[in-house]
This record gives C-alpha cells, sequence and structure tokens, in this order.
C-alpha cells in the first residue's frame, strides 16, 4: 500500500467551471476525510466518509461542493462553479474507525482564476 | 465554541531545543494529535497522546494534561529541516479532529 494518493497535484480553472478531485485511501481504512487549507490555517474539515456512507458535512460545505464514495474505496470532491474564493489545498485523509492516526495525502492545490 | 491556541511563529537555533505550546476548549477529548507540514506538502503525523504525560520519540516528545487542556511538543536537536509548521489537533467527543492555525517554526544556523 502506497499511502494516501490523490489527483490531480494541481488544478488551475477558469471561474464558473466545474472541477472534480479524486482520492484513493490506505486499502483498510474506513473512514475518508476531505479537508481545506489556506495558506496560514490548520485543515478546515469539509465532510467525511465511513465506508460509502457519508456522516457528516460541514455548515461551511456550499450547495456547490459535493463528495461521493460509491463503492467505500476512492472518494471524489466535485466543485461546481468555482469561486475565486475557492482557491486552497483540498487534502484528503483516511483512518480506522474511531481509533489510530490520520494519514493525509499530498493534496490537490486548485487556483481559481 | 471550540478552540485551539498555538504561537503563530517561533524562532530557534540549529542543535537547541524548542518547546510548542497547544491549549485548547472542545466539546469532549478523545485524544491530541502532533502533525508537521512542510510548505506546500500534506500534514505528516508526529505523535499522538491521550493520557497525560510525556510521550517519547526519538527527538520529538509530546506532553498532555487533560485537567489543564494543555499539551506541548519539544523538539530536541533541531535540524535545518525541522523548518515547517507544527499543527495542532484535539479529536472531539464525536471522533472529529478540530485543528490549531499551526506554529511556524524557523531554524537559524
Amino acid at each position: 500500500d502506497t499511502g494516501v494518493s490523490q489527483n490531480p497535484r494541481h488544478k488551475i480553472t477558469k471561474r464558473g467551471q466545474n472541477v472534480t478531485f479524486r482520492c484513493d485511501p490506505i486499502s483498510e481504512h474506513n473512514r475518508l476525510y476531505w479537508y481545506r487549507q489556506t495558506l496560514g490555517q490548520g485543515p478546515e474539515f469539509l465532510t467525511y466518509f465511513q465506508n460509502e456512507a457519508q456522516l457528516e458535512k460541514s455548515r461551511l460545505l456550499s450547495d456547490r461542493f459535493s463528495a461521493e464514495r460509491p463503492k467505500g474505496s476512492f472518494s471524489t470532491l466535485e466543485i461546481q462553479r468555482t469561486e475565486q474564493g475557492d482557491s486552497a489545498m483540498y487534502l484528503c485523509a483516511s483512518s480506522l474507525a474511531r481509533g489510530g492516526g490520520y494519514t493525509f495525502g499530498s493534496g490537490t492545490r486548485l487556483t481559481v482564476v | 465554541g471550540q478552540n485551539i491556541d498555538q504561537p503563530t511563529e517561533m524562532t530557534a537555533t540549529e542543535g537547541a531545543i524548542v518547546q510548542i505550546n497547544c491549549t485548547y476548549q472542545t466539546s469532549g477529548f478523545n485524544g491530541l494529535f502532533w502533525y508537521q507540514q512542510h510548505a506546500g506538502e500534506a500534514p505528516t503525523f508526529l505523535s499522538y497522546n491521550v493520557l497525560d504525560g510525556l510521550e517519547e520519540k526519538g527527538r520529538f516528545s509530546s506532553f498532555l494534561s487533560r485537567s489543564k487542556g494543555y499539551s506541548y511538543l519539544l523538539l530536541k536537536e533541531l535540524q535545518m529541516k525541522d523548518s515547517a509548521s507544527y499543527l495542532c489537533a484535539v479529536r472531539d467527543s464525536n471522533y472529529q479532529l478540530i485543528w490549531g492555525a499551526g506554529t511556524k517554526l524557523i531554524i537559524k544556523p
């Protein structure tokens, strides 16, 4: 297992376009988390899945954001009608349910121009 | 509300020792994590404390006092590669991680 994998590493998009990011967690981890991080801040929780079920979404996650984890393995995060304020690093992490540490992927850096 | 406080920036000298403090107020407590994050990279796990006391792992140690809502990360024999941000995070009663904003550590030769 090579850890948590995220694609793409970088994405530049024009305002108003839709973007989709992918996260492949550690295979035996059943929890998967999405975070957003801006410069000089800690990660900000967006949503998490236990297996294929999306158990919690942050109130900060507007209707333009949607996440899926269709078979309880990889996950996608889609942002529709991107805005400049969406520019950030999007981090994915996985863990075993309720215990242990969280392993992060390398992140996807989104720039909206 | 939930709050994690840590200093914004610290400077130390190569070979020295530095202590990064973290205080927290959260709804419940199920462990405290320290992560290291180099600029432009993802956080990497350093330590985990769930019981009071000191956990030592090589040059890095982490201390927890649950009654005081306080933790520190101690870095010994500092190396230039230790220049990074250090993030404190608490897992609350819902098993969600609450993150501090991070402490940027600058190491000078």
